[in-house]
């Protein structure tokens, strides 16, 4: 079964912690990872996708293909990123259809 | 460019009641994906347009239904609405598969 699960719906963390928001996925083949973020009021965005490796905002994630995870980490929260964060997989080969977590809201403690 | 963008933002209907939703791309996309998003939930996937063609569909019955035209714009329909199909319909249009930009969403609420 093809499935996305973010164990928390609601992360809080103190400016200037480190964040890890939790991902692990189910899928038979090789999926493309994406994490997808939604700041209060804004339209659901990209925020990196795993075959980028890039770093945006500070967020980077690292897919663990034993583990079946890809874990959102950043070393130091900022206030502006509390927002709502959605891990999600899709296939390759032209089965791009995303397969998205429930998602979990990170709200960053000033 | 404004993006995808869908309309209307928000609407009521009543159980049975059918509605259209409207969708368009962003400018040179050619791909449209239709998500529901209930509350509490991640978006899920009810199907894609692709050359005025449905190419894929996630597990929604067939009240859930599409179309997308010449110019790229899409409607979903929805058939004999339940109460349950109360949520936000999220559209997504690509050029390349995976880079898919979502649009504001219509929230339909079912009465």
């Amino acid at each position: 079964a093809q499935r996305v699960t973010q164990p928390e719906k609601l992360l809080s963390v103190f400016k200037g912690a480190p964040v890890e928001l939790k991902c692990n996925y189910s899928y038979s083949g090789s999926p493309e990872l994406f994490w997808y973020v939604q700041y209060s009021r804004q339209r659901l965005q990209l925020l990196l996708r795993h075959i980028s490796r890039e770093s945006i905002k500070g967020f980077t994630a690292d897919l663990n293909k034993g583990e079946t995870s890809f874990h959102l980490k950043k070393p130091f929260a900022q206030e502006e990123d509390s927002a709502m964060y959605y891990c999600a997989l899709s296939g390759r080969g032209g089965d791009d259809k995303i397969i998205f977590g429930k998602g979990t809201r990170l709200h960053i403690l000033p | 460019d404004a993006g995808v963008t869908q309309s209307p933002t928000h609407l009521i209907k009543t159980r049975g009641q059918q509605v259209t939703l409207r969708c368009s791309p962003k400018s040179g996309h050619d791909t449209v994906s239709w998500y529901q998003q209930a509350l509490g939930q991640g978006p899920q996937f009810i199907f894609q347009y692709y050359e005025e063609e449905e190419r894929q569909r996630g597990n929604f019955p067939d009240r859930f239904s599409g179309h997308q035209f010449p110019n790229y714009s899409s409607e979903l329909n929805v058939n004999a609405l339940l109460l349950g199909d109360s949520a936000l319909y999220l559209c997504a249009s690509s050029l390349t598969v995976n880079e898919q930009f979502f649009g504001p969403g219509t929230r339909l609420t079912v009465l």
